[in-house]
Formats: structure tokens, sequence, C-alpha cells
């Protein structure tokens, strides 16, 4: 199957400091990604959809100022969260569907972001 | 996307069959069924889809009624790797369609 990484995979930083997290579709590419942020034992709740060669589309009620995303290539989207705030720890997930497979999205493994 | 709704929780003996339900009463005519599941502090990981004939892999078979209203997963002999919260979503086809995620299943397997 397709394989999405992310870097990093865990992160702790300082109040106030900014954030990136890199997801990579290593074996396919991605005009589209999207954006999860998942809080501990909650779903997955989607941020925004990334979209390669024009902005990011963002769900209601998430900042699109505070969290910045840049689909830079085919196979690159990131997210940097900035002047995070420790409500800013959770786990942040990325996925991409696979051309090929209808909306079959393959994620990745997940960045843990602690805001100290 | 159609709403999705699934038990809490279920639990089942390792071996045994795991039958997961999930209705989806306001699923639309393009909009297919998926179900992903998510092992703990991991990237959830597709499991199967279907639009309105049952589908079968290698691990496992997914029943969906002939009104679309409801389906059904099932792990034909249940092992302990396969405790994880399993998502059931309505989706469309296209791959720029996003998921939307509902609370899910914990699916606990026990010896």
């Amino acid at each position: 199957g397709a394989v999405v990484s992310q870097h990093p995979s865990w992160v702790i930083c300082k109040s106030g400091t900014s954030v990136k997290i890199e997801c990579r579709s290593l074996d396919f590419q991605a005009t589209t990604m999207f954006w999860y942020r998942q809080f501990p034992k909650q779903s997955l709740m989607l941020m925004a959809t990334s979209n390669e060669g024009s902005k990011a589309t963002y769900e209601q009620g998430v900042e699109k100022d505070k969290f910045l995303i840049n689909h830079a290539s085919l196979t690159l989207s990131t997210l940097t969260v900035t002047s995070a705030h420790p409500e800013d720890s959770s786990f942040y997930i990325c996925s991409a569907p696979h051309s090929g497979y209808g909306n079959e999205q393959y994620f990745g493994p997940g960045t843990r972001l602690t805001v100290t | 996307d159609a709403k999705t709704t699934q038990p809490t929780s279920m639990d089942c003996a390792e071996g045994r069959a795991a039958n997961l339900p999930c209705n989806h009463s306001t699923i639309s005519g393009n909009e297919y069924v998926y179900w992903y599941r998510q092992i703990h502090s991991q990237g959830p990981q597709y499991i199967i889809h279907g639009l309105k004939n049952n589908e079968t892999n290698e691990m496992v078979s997914l029943i969906i009624t002939e009104d679309r209203k409801s389906s059904t997963l099932i792990l034909p002999h249940a092992t302990l790797r396969d405790t994880a919260v399993y998502y059931c979503i309505a989706s469309a086809s296209y791959n720029t369609d996003k998921l939307i995620f509902g609370t899910g299943t914990r699916l606990q397997v026990f010896p």
C-alpha cells in the first residue's frame, strides 16, 4: 500500500514558539492532503485541506493564521503551528488520498506536539 | 457527508468473530461506506469500502444492507492485535472528498 510519513514523530516546544510538521507521500503524488488534530480519547477532527498550488481550505473554527499550511510540492505538505500555546498540545495527523484508489486515504503515523 | 452512528465500545474473545455495526440512514447515492481503524497512538489505517454490494478482503468482510442504511464490518477471527477504534465513514468516491470521523467503536479483544 501507499506510504505517508510525518516528521517529527514528536516535538516539545515552549509556549510562544512556532513548530513545523511535515507530511510526505513517499511513493505516490498527492495534489490534496488533509490535516487532522486528535485530543486524548477523542476522535480525529479535520482541520484543513491542503491543496498543491493553491491556498488551503480550513474547517470552521480553525484559525488559518495560527495553523499555516503550505503544499509545496506533489509529495509534501507542511503544517506550522504559530505562537504555540499549551492548548495546542495534541496529536496531529495528515492523510493523502491515492489517486488510483478512490477515496481510500493513507494516513501518516502522527506527530505528538507538547507545548510547555 | 452522511452522519454515521456506531456503538461506543464492544468486546470480543480472541478467535471469535467480531461484528461491528454502523448506521448510516442518511447516506446519499454517491457515497461509499468506508471503514478505517486506529490502533492506539498511530494514524488510522484503511480497511475496506463498499457501495452496495458486500465486499471481502483478506482481513474482513463488509455487509451492506439492501437499502444501504446500515452496514456491518466482520472480523472473522479476531486477534489481540485487532484491538483498536474502528471508524465507519460515508464519503463520496472522489479523492478530494474529506473524511469526517465520528466517535467510532472501541473494540477490545480479550484472551
